[in-house]
């Protein structure tokens, strides 16, 4: 059972460059979310989705780009790469239930813009 | 707007010691509370869920209260052992997107 996986696990990047990083459940979890961590800042939602083709913003979604064609995968875009998108980032998935909705993380990439 | 707030920031303690991390709020209208472990590098690890309508969940050596009247939760740690290093982080679900609004962890040491 693999669960919830990301990769890469590790990207180095240069400014005005575009990234993606992916993110493949296994659960068919219907909901997916992309956090950043940051110290000083704590764990704050970039964007989240419900569902294949419904994807919603979170608390900072500038800069970034988000799709979901299918269940199982969330990919998140940096359109152009800004050093202050260095960060930790990971991916959740949940079940949409009204109870016991444990949210499940991935691994985490951690990312740096030069 | 939700705020969170983790005390201490930081704790060192001998590895047998019964532990409290604590974990405050400002707004009771949660739908649940979720704590996580993080260790360094890694992702974060649930370790409880607690329903608003629930008073406390016990798993192992740790159990979690919430306290919405007073906007409290916290996690107990019984016989604190060297694995247990760690940093711990509780979470909020407010509404029905089921978004999380994390507070800023405790970091745990256990000494051997």
């Amino acid at each position: 059972d693999a669960g919830i996986t990301q990769s890469p696990r590790y990207k180095i990047t240069e400014t005005g460059r575009q990234v993606t990083l992916m993110c493949h459940q296994t659960w068919s979890h219907s909901y997916m979310f992309w956090y950043r961590q940051d110290l000083g800042h704590g764990l704050r939602l970039i964007y989240y989705s419900a569902a294949a083709d419904i994807t919603d913003k979170g608390e900072v979604p500038d800069g970034y780009v988000v799709s979901r064609s299918k269940t199982e995968n969330f990919p998140l875009t940096l359109e152009s790469a800004t050093r202050s998108q260095t960060s930790v980032y990971f991916c959740a998935s949940t079940v949409a239930r009204t109870r016991n909705n444990e949210q499940f993380f991935g691994p985490g990439t951690r990312l740096t813009v030069l | 707007k939700q705020e969170v707030t983790q005390i201490p920031a930081a704790l060192s303690v001998p590895e047998g010691e019964n532990l409290v991390l604590n974990c405050s709020f400002t707004d009771s209208a949660i739908y649940n509370l979720q704590w996580f472990r993080q260790d360094p590098g890694k992702g974060l690890t649930s370790l409880l869920l607690i329903q608003s309508s629930q008073r406390e969940q016990t798993s192992g050596r740790l159990n979690a209260s919430l306290d919405k009247s007073s906007g409290r939760s916290t996690l107990y740690i019984a016989a604190s052992q060297p694995g247990d290093s760690a940093t711990y982080l509780c979470a909020f679900r407010m509404d029905s997107s089921y978004k999380l609004i994390f507070g800023s962890g405790t970091r745990l040491l256990v000494r051997p």
